[in-house]
């Protein structure tokens, strides 16, 4: 069955600084990966995917993923956090084939001014 | 404006009594999820349906029932049996073929009390 791990529950950086949540998957073949944002007490908002094609993915929001095979990771990276960007983040996985998307347990980004 | 709506974004009911929670949507999309979100879990799946009059059981459909009568409309139904409902509920939907993007509903907060 596949899997996600988001292995850091909380993360803190100043505002300004750049930032990278780590994401780690099980599955055996290629998945689908994606990041997702959630704003206290909202819905999620997609912020990139990956599919296939070029590992390096750009997102909304200023955000970039690199999806890496031999580690197994799709790690979100932004160069420059803005305040605005504090909120909890998801990974995600899907087999393609499937309708079903599972989740890790999300990072709690907070950004300090 | 195309999304998806859930209605009410928050409800109060005392434990014993069935609550059914709303959700709509107008972009046409085929398949539609129903997650529910507890803090440090992630998201989770409790039921979809990939077609109308079809669907399936998710990974905690226990104390849960959905209908899916039209394209736009999968409510879903809290029982009695469901022996923790306090939580967050997430409404998606995507279109049909190989992406999983998944969009996302602002959520219903229920507590039983």
């Amino acid at each position: 069955a596949q899997s996600v791990t988001q292995p850091d529950i909380h993360i803190t950086v100043s505002e300004g600084a750049s930032l990278e949540l780590r994401c780690n998957y099980s599955y055996g073949a290629t998945p689908y990966l994606f990041w997702y944002v959630q704003s206290p007490g909202q819905g999620l908002q997609l912020l990139l995917k990956y599919f296939s094609g070029d590992t390096l993915v750009q997102g909304i929001k200023g955000f970039e993923a690199e999806f890496k095979r031999s580690q197994s990771s799709f790690n979100l990276r932004k160069p420059s956090v803005h305040w605005s960007d504090a909120a909890e983040y998801f990974c995600a996985v899907s087999t393609g084939g499937g309708n079903k998307l599972t989740f890790g347990t999300g990072t709690q980004l907070k950004v300090e001014l | 404006d195309g999304g998806i709506t859930q209605s009410p974004k928050y409800l109060f009911r005392k434990e014993g009594q069935n609550v059914t929670l709303s959700c709509e949507q107008n972009l046409n999309h085929d398949a539609m999820y129903w997650y529910r979100q507890d803090p440090g879990q992630g998201l989770r799946l409790i039921y979809y349906s990939q077609i109308v009059n079809d669907f399936q059981k998710g990974d905690i459909a226990e104390g849960y029932s959905v209908s899916r009568e039209k394209k736009e409309s999968f409510p879903l139904t809290v029982t009695s049996a469901q022996k923790n409902p306090t939580a967050f509920y997430l409404c998606a939907s995507k279109t049909s073929g190989r992406s999983n993007e998944q969009y996302f509903g602002p959520g219903t907060r229920l507590t039983v009390t």
